[in-house]
């Protein structure tokens, strides 16, 4: 299964929202999670289950979708939200577990 | 909170070998099953292995399948990743990443990483 995300780099002003989108190459139903990566530092779980935030992880994120189309939102950017998103789907796990290319979240 | 050490990154020759080890604590590790997960540079993150938490059962990605092994220590909360026969396209950051149960559905908490760098 091929995960594309879109765009590749969004740039947005702190305060505004965001909308990153993840398309898969067949229905993974809502088997779906979504990562934030800062350099250097180790990748976050955010979102599993398409939908459901993980522990600790603030209201502003939430993520939708199922099938093969699904958005991770981010409302009102703090500068500790601009890194690097990546959507994972784990509809064949155990054997199989495949990440998208990545979304650049950059300060406008 | 949970904790994830990686070690044994390197420089190696094309064909070469190495261990990387994954030092966890504070959770409960026999419980969970553990994974390697790479990102090549430039590109985004690649799912390497993953092993269940009693070891008994072991998966590994397209591109590593007979190369790579991975295998766990309970006794000492330990995780390796023995890579063998190594090529230049496996030079990458090594994430060891925790799956949220016995089996894995996804990554719920990961290592820094290590860096392995395969050229002449």
């Amino acid at each position: 299964i091929v995960m594309t995300q879109s765009p590749a780099t969004l740039s947005v002003f702190p305060g505004e929202g965001a909308t990153l989108s993840c398309r898969a190459s067949q229905s993974v139903g809502t088997n779906l999670a979504w990562y934030q990566h800062q350099p250097g530092q180790a990748p976050r779980l955010l979102i599993y289950a398409a939908s459901t935030r993980a522990t600790g992880i603030p209201a502003r994120f939430s993520g939708s979708g199922s099938g093969t189309e699904f958005t991770l939102t981010i409302s009102s950017l703090q500068s500790e939200d601009f890194a690097v998103y990546y959507c994972q789907q784990y509809d064949n796990w155990p054997h199989e577990y495949t990440f998208g290319q990545g979304t650049k979240l950059e300060i406008k | 909170d949970v904790h994830l050490l990686e070690s044994g990154g390197g420089f190696v020759q094309p064909g070469g070998s190495l261990r990387l080890s994954c030092s966890a604590s504070k959770f409960t590790f026999n419980s969970y099953a553990m994974n390697w997960v790479r990102q090549t540079p430039g590109k985004g993150l690649e799912w390497v292995s993953a092993i269940s938490g009693d070891g008994g059962h072991t998966y590994y990605g397209d591109s590593v399948k007979g190369r790579f092994t991975i295998s766990r220590d309970n006794s000492k909360n330990t995780l390796f990743l023995h890579m063998n026969n190594l090529r230049a396209e496996d030079t990458a950051v090594y994430f060891c990443a925790k799956g949220q149960g016995a089996a894995t559905r996804y990554f719920d908490d990961w290592g820094q990483g290590t860096l392995v760098t395969v050229s002449s």
